[in-house]
């Protein structure tokens, strides 16, 4: 049983292009997160979102447009990508109370040309 | 904000031998410290977690230790095997709505047979 699930697991597109990653969780939490990683390994939160609302936005260009349609599922659309946003996109989520552990998805590689 | 330091970023040992990774943070409020293993082409997965009210945490081979004086925990692992080999990041955070992780620059731990 998946319990946190990204889609797709490789994006290769065009400079200037838009793009959308999904990201599903079943565990019943209701913080979920994206996360960027850079080549050099390193991981930054990119937005948070609690109960569908941001919480976190950190300094992410505003072409980066996450959309929670419900506590389960936080979507993030790209839009007039570039070369600098290849990464792997990774989704993780959280219970707001008790433990703290996040939980990572798959990651999603994004590959612009 | 918090600042997260991780050393080594380059880990090597023998089969059998233990492995120390080491970090530092700068925000006093920081209370939750877990860390994360991460294989190649998978998402980071908790392996052991400490809250600043503990002073040590031990999980089969797995330790964790924290310094909440000096700032600092450490990551302990005994008796290494081929499949430890993988990235390790350091996090820290204050356990608040949104929880938000700072996470260390990443240690890539490989063992040799």
């Amino acid at each position: 049983d998946t319990a946190v699930s990204q889609t797709p697991k490789y994006l290769v597109t065009q400079m200037g292009n838009d793009k959308s990653i999904k990201c599903e969780q079943n565990l019943g939490h209701d913080t979920m997160y994206w996360y960027k990683q850079d080549s050099k390994k390193f991981l930054k939160i990119m937005f948070s979102y609690n109960n569908k609302e941001l919480i976190i936005n950190e300094t992410v260009p505003n072409r980066f447009s996450p959309k929670s349609p419900d506590k389960a599922h936080l979507n993030l659309h790209i839009n007039s990508l570039e070369l600098g946003d290849s990464a792997v996109y990774f989704c993780a989520s959280s219970a707001t109370s008790g433990a703290n552990e996040q939980f990572f998805g798959p990651g999603t590689r994004l590959t612009v040309l | 904000g918090e600042n997260v330091e991780q050393h080594p970023s380059t880990l090597s040992v023998q089969e059998g031998d233990s492995a120390v990774i080491k970090c530092t943070y700068s925000d006093s409020a920081s209370n939750y410290f877990p860390w994360y293993k991460q294989e190649l082409g998978k998402g980071p997965q908790l392996i052991i977690d400490i809250r600043s009210n503990v002073g040590e945490k031990k999980d089969q081979r797995i330790a964790v230790t924290l310094n909440k004086t000096a700032k600092h925990f450490s990551l302990h692992i005994t008796e290494t095997q081929p499949e430890d080999s993988a990235v390790y990041f350091c996090a820290a955070s204050r356990v608040v709505t949104g929880n938000q992780f700072y996470f260390g620059t990443g240690t890539s731990l490989t063992v040799i047979p």
